[in-house]
């Protein structure tokens, strides 16, 4: 049990559609991160947040925004959903610093895009 | 990015050693090695890291080259609660709270009863 928990679990939307992922960090980690996990491939780095902003993004367009809250719980929200899109959605928290050790990741959301 | 190369799959026995091996020829001085597997139908779970020196712990061991291009994890006794996807990251930083994770395929293990 690593803490992260993510939800919803499964979900379908439509193509052109608007989707918001949410994340719950595990007690006391004030950096959270967002992977993109295609059927079959490692996870992609979608973008990380710490205190509130974003300080480091992968090679994701616009429409993969986020948000972090000050209880460091996260948003992921996807417009203008794609058939592309349907993947694992992977949130995962850390304490920040270089030196800092493990990412604990959640369990995922699996979002299909019809 | 820096990259990884590790082989596509590895198959071992249980309750032998697994020698997982990754090159990474372009580390850089700040990069950490990060170890971490992947279960069907989870998120994937940490395994080990390391600088330079070797590290162990309570599921692995780490050997790290002398001149960090290449790493092997190592699990002591395979079970078959072990098989998985085994990803051996570079752990990138640019400074302060700036890092991140590049994962490639991984090498999945089969361990067999």
């Amino acid at each position: 049990e690593t803490g992260v928990t993510q939800s919803p679990t499964h979900l379908i939307k439509t193509r052109g559609q608007q989707v918001t992922l949410r994340c719950s960090s595990q007690s006391g980690h004030n950096t959270v991160s967002w992977y993109q996990q295609a059927l079959g491939q490692g996870p992609q780095f979608i973008f990380q947040y710490y205190r509130e902003e974003e300080n480091g993004r992968g090679n994701f367009p616009p429409r993969f925004s986020g948000l972090q809250f000050p209880n460091y719980s996260s948003e992921l929200n996807v417009n203008a959903l794609e058939l592309d899109d349907s993947a694992l959605y992977l949130c995962a928290s850390s304490l920040a610093g270089a030196r800092a050790g493990e990412l604990f990741f959640g369990e995922g959301s699996r979002l299909t895009v019809l | 990015d820096a990259k990884t190369t590790q082989p596509n799959s590895m198959e071992s026995n249980e309750e032998e050693p697994v020698h997982l091996p990754c090159n990474h020829s372009t580390i850089s001085g700040t990069d950490y090695i990060h170890w971490y597997r992947q279960l069907p139908s989870q998120g994937p779970e940490y395994v080990i890291h390391g600088l330079t020196s070797n590290v162990n712990n309570r599921m692995a061991s780490l050997a790290i080259a002398e001149d960090r291009k290449s790493s092997t994890l190592i699990l002591h006794r395979a079970t078959l609660r072990d098989a998985a996807v085994y990803y051996c990251i570079l752990r990138e930083w640019s400074g302060g709270s700036n890092y991140k994770l590049t994962f490639g395929k991984g090498t999945l293990l089969t361990v067999n009863p």
